[in-house]
């Protein structure tokens, strides 16, 4: 079975400019999450899809970030227009659905994609 | 809110000392919480979980975690370091109030084994 990808595994771009990440999750699994880590900080959460309809976007940071999920697949994150304080590690996650409300699944996370603002 | 401590950014052990990665929470509810280990180039990989069953949890790779309620923590050891368990690790709560299953980090913990 394969994991849960990333891509691209690096990006470095000019402040400004446009990224988009994407994430392809575990097949099967319609919970995907989207996590960020700051240089220096911990790993904070940024959102959650259940098959293609945002569940939680608490911690979106502003508008510049748009996440997508088409048809409950993969799943695009757009940082437009990147700041410098966008640097950071994003990781991406998936589980399969409970059968009970308060059941947890493991999240299988990607390896990350490293996005760097200059 | 839930939130998690993890006290050390970096530790030092010599190969085969004891581990001992430290970790409290804070959570209004009983918590489920896990472990994250990070190896260069990878993703997060679970290592172990609470979710409200026996208190000593055992993991993969000869680490396990005691969950302490009354003094809130979940501390993660292995008898024995070995050189491939250096990497980075995370402590974990889920947001459990939210219901949406997202989990909440520590600031993580780099271990270094020396030979």
């Amino acid at each position: 079975e394969a994991g849960v990808t990333q891509f691209p595994s690096h990006s470095v771009i000019e402040k400004g400019q446009t990224v988009t990440l994407r994430c392809d999750p575990i097949s099967g699994h319609d919970n995907l999450y989207w996590y960020r880590r700051v240089m220096g900080k911990e790993i904070k959460f940024l959102l959650h899809f259940v098959k293609e309809s945002k569940q939680d976007e608490s911690g979106m940071p502003n508008n510049r970030f748009l996440a997508e999920r088409t048809g409950g697949t993969y799943s695009t994150l757009k940082v437009q227009p990147a700041e410098l304080e966008d640097s950071g590690v994003y990781f991406c996650a998936s589980t399969r659905t409970g059968v009970f409300r308060m059941d947890y699944n493991e999240q299988f996370f990607g390896p990350g994609t490293r996005l760097t603002v200059l | 809110a839930q939130s998690v401590t993890q006290l050390g950014s970096h530790v030092s052990v010599s190969e085969g000392a004891l581990v001992l990665l430290r970790c409290n929470y804070s959570s209004s509810v009983p918590p489920y919480l896990f472990w994250y280990v990070q190896y260069p180039n990878q993703g997060l990989q679970l290592l172990l979980k609470y979710t409200s069953a026996a208190t000593l949890v055992k993991g993969i790779n000869g680490f396990e975690a005691e969950f302490k309620k009354s003094e809130t923590s979940f501390h993660l050891t292995k008898p024995s370091a070995h050189m491939s368990d250096a990497a980075e690790y995370f402590c974990a709560v889920s947001d459990i109030p939210s219901n949406t299953g997202k989990l909440i980090f520590g600031q993580g913990t780099t271990l270094q084994v020396k030979p």
